[in-house]
């Protein structure tokens, strides 16, 4: 089935640093998306990215859809305490019974 | 505008026990699913529906049960609760047209142990 990869597990960095992740596929996808869970929380959709090629900001976050398809890259800018959670990049292919799926997860700590 | 709304928000569980996780959504989206996450492993897809009346099996349907008797609802049954069903439940939904746009909104979750 399709998988996609989110390394690594866990990243640490410090208070006002930029940060990049990215999500790969061993399939081609049609449509991005990035999520944020804060604990005890459900996923919050962050971006979502429909063509290939596509560079897409949301204040300090900016997402690409990666020409060959097959990744997605996530940046946060000027790091605060308050983007500490667990952000997902999911994907989906075209077609009728086309589902969602989802990376396991990057958790991001910031350090004050 | 409440978005997904699930309930409970925590349960606890016997070996055996059944239970219906409660799913709703106001947005009059057509598809809606069910996933599970256990630490460390992503989201696995339980069960989804494409409207009402139409539910299908997704990676991990074991245990399982939903049905979709109205576009808002979405309920998901556990029949006969084991220790392999402790996770954290939630609910989805999006407006799927089959061409782009899709936005998935979840719920905040039921964190459900079965001891």
């Amino acid at each position: 089935g399709q998988q996609l990869n989110q390394s690594p597990q866990s990243m640490f960095i410090q208070e006002g640093e930029d940060v990049s992740m990215n999500c790969t596929s061993s399939s081609i996808f049609n449509t991005w998306l990035w999520y944020k869970q804060d604990p005890g929380e459900g996923p919050v959709l962050l971006i979502a990215l429909y063509k290939a090629g596509e560079l897409t900001s949301n204040g300090r976050l900016t997402a690409q859809f990666g020409i060959t398809r097959k990744d997605s890259f996530l940046n946060i800018s000027a790091s605060i305490p308050s983007d500490v959670g667990i952000y997902f990049c999911a994907g989906r292919n075209t077609g009728a019974n086309s589902k969602l799926t989802f990376g396991k997860g990057i958790t991001l700590s910031v350090r004050p | 505008n409440a978005g997904v709304t699930q309930t409970p928000k925590f349960r606890i569980l016997k070996i055996g026990q059944s239970m219906t996780l409660q799913c709703t959504q106001d947005m009059n989206h057509n598809y809606m699913y069910w996933y599970r996450q256990d630490p460390g492993m992503g989201l696995k897809l339980i069960y989804y529906s494409v409207g009402a009346g139409i539910t299908d099996k997704g990676e991990v349907p074991n245990g399982y049960n939903v049905s979709r008797s109205t576009t808002e609802d979405f309920p998901l049954r556990l029949e006969l609760a084991a220790p392999s069903q402790t996770s954290v439940y939630f609910c989805a939904s999006s407006y799927w047209s089959g061409t782009g746009d899709e936005k998935l909104f979840f719920g905040s979750g039921t964190q459900l142990s079965v001891l």
